[in-house]
């Protein structure tokens, strides 16, 4: 009965690349949600996907940052032309419904070099 | 003004003792009141869901809220040491946009053997 996945648990980009970060939900969940935690910060909301729709983006920088969640697959957060203020962990979380619980993914820890 | 504050600590207790965590807000909105708990490198695990003013008890866990006061606590008794661990307190209104969780910054917790 696996939980909420994500991978890479720990990357490393150098300023410029390209960060592409996955979120496999919870077995029978069609709601995903992704979190930002900035260091000495709570986690702070970016962006909510159900398949193959992006429900509201209101929390995503509006540029360099895109999310999707196709028909298959896992969702991505894709951050693009990375600096080192992107530097945080990542946390998605998933629901079986929009005002079910959240149930969280360990996160993937995001270091800009 | 934040619309959630928390006190990071660091909180450090004996074990056995009773330790109060607090959170205020300042969005009268905020209707459904969540504790999660956070290991080292580890999700958010939701603890403590509830919605009314009052207390609500799991276990060795209680959580009470204030909606009167903006004030929300979570009091565990007979402290082990796994609960080490930071405590988040997150919140959401009702209707449109509910789905978004706003989060305290995190109370890091320290049960002393």
């Amino acid at each position: 009965n696996a939980g909420v996945m994500q991978n890479p648990r720990h990357l490393v980009r150098r300023r410029g690349q390209e960060a592409r970060l996955r979120c496999s939900p919870m077995k029978g969940h069609s709601h995903v949600y992704w979190y930002r935690q900035l260091p000495e910060e709570g986690l702070k909301f970016m962006v909510y996907l159900q398949k193959e729709n992006i429900i509201d983006e209101s929390g995503m920088p509006k540029e360099r940052f895109s999310a999707e969640f196709p028909k298959e697959g896992p969702s991505i957060l894709r951050i693009q032309q990375v600096v080192r203020g992107d530097s945080a962990a990542y946390f998605c979380a998933s629901s079986l419904g929009q005002q079910e619980t959240q149930y969280f993914g360990p996160g993937t820890r995001l270091l800009v070099l | 003004q934040k619309e959630v504050e928390q006190d990071p600590g660091p909180l450090s207790v004996p074990e056995g003792a009773i330790v109060s965590l607090n959170c205020t807000y300042s969005n009268s909105a905020f209707q459904y009141f969540m504790w999660y708990r956070q290991y080292s490198r580890k999700g958010p695990e939701l603890l403590m869901y509830t919605y009314s003013s009052g207390n609500k008890e799991d276990g060795r866990f209680t959580a009470q809220v204030d909606k009167s006061s903006k004030y929300i606590s979570l009091f565990i008794r007979d402290s082990q040491p796994s609960d080490s661990a930071t405590y988040l307190c997150a919140m959401t209104h009702s209707g449109a946009g509910s789905y978004q969780l706003t989060f305290g910054k995190g109370t890091k917790l320290s049960v002393i053997p």
